[in-house]
C-alpha cells in the first residue's frame, strides 16, 4: 500500500533563508508524487510534480523538489523563503488506482 | 485556463438534513473526486467516479455518502443525514488520463453542521 510521511508538522524559518519540507513515501511500484500548497482558507494548488521523468523537478514560485529512489523521498525545497511562501505544504503519492494519498501537511511560517 | 469549481462555497445545514454538494469539473476530464478536510487535519480520499460509477471508495463513504454525475457537466456529492462530524471542507477533483495523474482541484466547499 502506498503511504506518504511528513515529517515536520511545523517549520519556521527567516525570509531570506532556504527551506526544506521533507517527505517520505511507500510505494510498491514507482509512484507519482506531488507537492500542493494550502493559503489560509484557500483550495489547494499544485506546485509541483514527479511522474517518472526528470529526478529534480522544479515548480512554481522557485520551489523544486528531488525524487530520491534509494532514500524513498521527495523533499521540497527553496533556495530563500519569501514572507508570501506561509501556508500548509501537503506531499501527496497517488495510488495505483490514482487516488490521492495525502501526508498530514507542513505549517511553514516565515519570519521577518 | 479551465479550472474545476465549486458550490456553494460555504454550506451550513443542521444535523440530519440533507445536503448535495456541487462541483463542475474540467470539461474533458473522465475521472472524478472527493476529498475531505477536517479543520486542521490532512485531507483525504472519499470516492472516485469514472463511466458513471464508482471506481474506488473509502471507509468514510458509508452509506449516508452518494454521488452522481446527473448530467454532462456536474458532479455531486450528497449526504442523506449529516452529522456534526460531517462538518469539514470538501474538494472536489478531476482528472485527465493523459496528464501523469495530476488531479485538478475545486476551491472547495466548507460544510458546517449545527
Amino acid at each position: 500500500a502506498q503511504s506518504v510521511t511528513q515529517l515536520d508538522s511545523h517549520v519556521s524559518v527567516s525570509e531570506g533563508t532556504p527551506v526544506l519540507l521533507r517527505c517520505n513515501y511507500s510505494s510498491s511500484y514507482s509512484p507519482s508524487l506531488f507537492w500542493y500548497v494550502q493559503h489560509p482558507n484557500k483550495g489547494l494548488q499544485l506546485l509541483l510534480k514527479y511522474t517518472s521523468a526528470a529526478t529534480l523537478v522544479k515548480g512554481i514560485n522557485g520551489f523544486e523538489a528531488e525524487f530520491k529512489k534509494s532514500e524513498t523521498s521527495f523533499h521540497l525545497t527553496k533556495p530563500s523563503a519569501h514572507m508570501s511562501d506561509a501556508a500548509e505544504y501537503f506531499c501527496v503519492v497517488t495510488s495505483g488506482t490514482y487516488k490521492y494519498i495525502f501526508g498530514t501537511g507542513t505549517r511553514l511560517k516565515v519570519l521577518a | 485556463e479551465p479550472e474545476v469549481t465549486q458550490t456553494p462555497s460555504h454550506q451550513v445545514t443542521q444535523m440530519g438534513q440533507e445536503v448535495i454538494l456541487r462541483c463542475v469539473p474540467i470539461s474533458n476530464h473522465l475521472y472524478f473526486y472527493w476529498y475531505r478536510q477536517i479543520l486542521g487535519q490532512k485531507v483525504e480520499f472519499l470516492v472516485s467516479f469514472y463511466n458513471n460509477e464508482i471506481s474506488e471508495k473509502s471507509e468514510i463513504f458509508d452509506d449516508q455518502f452518494s454521488v452522481e454525475r446527473p448530467d454532462g457537466s456536474n458532479f455531486t456529492l450528497k449526504i442523506r443525514s449529516t452529522k456534526l462530524e460531517d462538518s469539514a471542507m470538501y474538494f472536489c477533483a478531476s482528472r485527465d488520463p493523459g496528464q501523469g495523474g495530476e488531479q485538478f482541484f475545486g476551491p472547495g466547499t466548507r460544510l458546517t453542521v449545527l
